[in-house]
């Protein structure tokens, strides 16, 4: 167990509003990862982050930001939803650089209508 | 740039009948190649890997996998399937060896009895 939560687990929202996902580790693991999983596109990485305040993007970064305040969280953020993020959403953790092996948590479920 | 292709979105098999889901990369450096699996409402899961060496890895619930850099595949094996491994396949290679990886669209594995 990689001590993985995000939050909220399932969220419906309107076009338009902001969303905040949270993503929280009690490892104090460096890096943090934020996927986003759709039929038929597998996973595919948003954002991610070396460290606080060290982030970049990934291949579908548009309409996303991130923040990393402190080590033990990573937050994503929708700042005007759209119906094209509709989506469930995987935060994940490595353990060490370069192993490539990803802690995902349990997943957050975005319906944006 | 890196990619990985997996074959068939969806492979039935009958119980105790082998296994094999197909998934083939592309890379411009030596890959690191991973395999893994998601059980419904959950996050993914490491199955097995291939870094360096030995070109037959084995992973967790008796799964193995074989790099084969002239037909550029790695694809994933069990000899007998069990009700248990019904669930969704993914491939993956990293970008750059790095933590970063790149998912395949996904294999949803069916096991009837």
């Amino acid at each position: 167990d990689a001590g993985i939560t995000q939050s909220p687990r399932h969220k419906v929202t309107e076009t338009g509003t902001p969303v905040t996902l949270r993503c929280h580790q009690t490892e104090n693991h460096r890096y943090m990862y934020w996927y986003r999983q759709d039929p038929g596109h597998g996973l595919r990485l948003i954002h991610y982050s070396y460290g606080v305040k060290d982030t970049d993007k990934g291949e579908v970064s548009d309409g996303y930001s991130v923040s990393r305040s402190k080590t033990e969280d990573f937050l994503l953020t929708l700042e005007s939803a759209t119906s094209s993020q509709t989506s469930v959403y995987f935060c994940a953790i490595t353990t060490g650089r370069y192993t490539g092996e990803l802690f995902f948590g349990e997943g957050s479920r975005l319906t944006v209508l | 740039a890196q990619s990985v292709t997996q074959l068939g979105s969806h492979v039935s098999v009958s119980e105790g009948a082998l296994v094999l889901l197909r998934c083939n990369y592309s890379s411009s450096v030596p890959p690191y190649l991973f395999w893994y699996v998601q059980y419904p409402n959950q996050g993914l899961q490491l199955l097995l890997k291939y870094t360096t060496g030995a070109t037959l890895v084995k992973g967790i619930n008796g799964f193995e996998a074989e790099f084969k850099k002239s037909e550029t595949s790695f694809h994933l094996t069990k000899p007998s399937a069990h009700m248990s491994d019904a669930a969704e396949y993914f491939c993956a290679v990293s970008v750059g060896n790095t933590d970063k990886l790149i998912f395949g669209t996904g294999t949803r594995l069916q096991v009837f009895p």
